[in-house]
């Protein structure tokens, strides 16, 4: 599976929009970029997923490159429970469904 | 409606003895995977079912680690005179299918001694 970069961790306010990147510039035609969020003690939960054009859900957003090396979920309004590590994977739909995750994001939300 | 179920959640073992874990999917979900999470680091990839078979096992760590799944349905993972590098949380998922979004369930804890 193509390798996904992520920072270690973000802050923000509560409230506030969080954007959080993901550079994958070894991405490959048939590889789909999917995000999933952990919380404490819990499994990890979808959060959102697309191939080429940005994708908005109830949870979250997702903008993907023109030339797709890179994307950006964004969080439209954080609050306390969207306090988790958000994970940026690539799957390739050739290959299976398996998710290979990588370190991702530590999301801090401030009161 | 249910979620993904893993019994039991905690487990405590003490090092060579053999240890079943087990997933119960979401009905109707033909494909189940199982990941394993060791303390502070990242979810890693076991093995994958569509229906009763597995046609991707490439993340076992080692042939005391086996999995098997009856009936399309509930899945078993069999760990073999365990170590005390084995302890970690183990996580099923399920899915619809193979190119649908993965539904996870809370894990077991397993501890070797």
């Amino acid at each position: 599976d193509a390798k996904t970069t992520q920072p270690n961790s973000m802050e923000s306010n509560e409230e506030e929009p969080v954007h959080l990147p993901c550079n994958h510039s070894t991405i490959s035609g048939t590889d789909y970029i999917h995000w999933y969020r952990q919380l404490p003690s819990q499994g990890p939960e979808y959060v959102i997923h697309g191939l080429t054009s940005n994708v908005n859900n109830r949870m979250a957003s997702l903008a993907i490159a023109e030339d797709r090396k890179s994307s950006t979920l964004i969080l439209h309004r954080a609050t306390l429970r969207d306090a988790a590590v958000y994970y940026c994977i690539l799957r390739d739909r050739a290959a299976g469904n398996k998710l290979t995750f990588g370190g991702g994001t530590r999301v801090l939300v401030k009161p | 409606g249910a979620g993904v179920s893993q019994s039991p959640s905690n487990k405590v073992t003490e090092k060579g003895k053999d240890v079943e874990l087990r997933c119960d999917p979401i009905s109707g979900h033909t494909a189940l995977y199982w990941y394993r999470q060791s303390l502070g680091q990242g979810l890693e990839f076991l093995i994958y079912f569509q229906g009763n078979s597995a046609p991707d096992k490439s993340g076992l760590p080692s042939d005391r680690f086996s999995a098997e799944r009856t009936g399309g349905s509930v899945s078993t993972l069999t760990i073999q005179r365990t170590q005390q590098e084995d302890s970690a949380v183990y996580l099923c998922a399920s899915s619809l299918s193979q190119n649908n979004e993965q539904f996870f369930g809370p894990g077991t804890r397993l501890t070797v001694l």
